[in-house]
């Protein structure tokens, strides 16, 4: 069976550095892969997705991920982030159909 | 604008209790889930369906149950609440697809079992 980690469980910044959250899995074969948010209060909503194709892949409010085949990564990352970025962050691999399987989170707090 | 809806935001029950957690979902979705969500532990899948009756294990299927007699409701049943399984619990739909994988969420229902 697959599994996801995210290497870190917490991450703090400051307004305006930059994020790079780390997600490997544990699969050989074709995946789909995702990263979800959860902001304080609200439901967990897809942020981005990779199916095949180019690589980079663009979600909303600025994120952007990258899937290195070789490493089994999909990294999640923004360039400057913003106080409303503070949210939770999961990881997910899908190898058939819809049954995802997440990874452990990461909690992720901006400080204004 | 699509919508999952959780009968119960919160709840309070005792060990050896019956819970009910029920889920419907407004978009036409064959497919539906059970999640729990727990600090460091992400989600875990407990059971799921890809069409009405049918239903499949997950990942930690012990001492629940589900049930899908239509296509849009999908309740989880905890026969015997025990306090191990104090969590928050998460329905999500998604159409049929190899692939498409976007689930949609609710917005969840946090069990405590005293």
């Amino acid at each position: 069976a697959q599994s996801v980690s995210q290497h870190n469980h917490h991450v703090i910044l400051s307004e305006a550095a930059s994020l790079e959250l780390g997600c490997n899995y544990s699969y050989g074969g074709t995946v789909n892969l995702f990263w979800y948010v959860q902001y304080p209060g609200q439901h967990l909503q897809l942020l981005l997705k990779y199916f095949s194709g180019d690589p980079l892949v663009k979600g909303i409010k600025g994120f952007e991920a990258e899937f290195i085949k070789s490493k089994f990564s999909f990294n999640l990352r923004k360039p400057s982030v913003q106080w409303s970025d503070t949210a939770e962050y999961f990881c997910a691999v899908s190898t058939r159909g819809n049954k995802l399987t997440f990874g452990g989170g990461t909690r992720v707090l901006v400080k204004p | 604008d699509v919508k999952v809806t959780q009968s119960s935001r919160y709840l309070v029950k005792r060990t050896g209790e019956k819970v009910f957690l029920e889920c419907v979902q407004d978009m036409d979705h064959e497919n539906m889930f059970w999640y729990r969500q727990d600090p460091g532990l992400g989600l875990r899948l407990i059971y799921f369906s890809y069409d009405v009756k049918m239903k499949e294990k997950g990942d930690i299927p012990e001492g629940y149950s589900v049930s899908r007699e239509k296509k849009e409701r999908f309740s989880l049943i905890l026969e015997s609440a025990s306090t191990n399984q104090t969590s928050m619990y998460l329905c999500a739909s998604s159409s049929v697809g190899a692939g498409t994988g976007e689930l949609f969420f609710g917005e969840g229902s946090r069990l405590t079992v005293l």
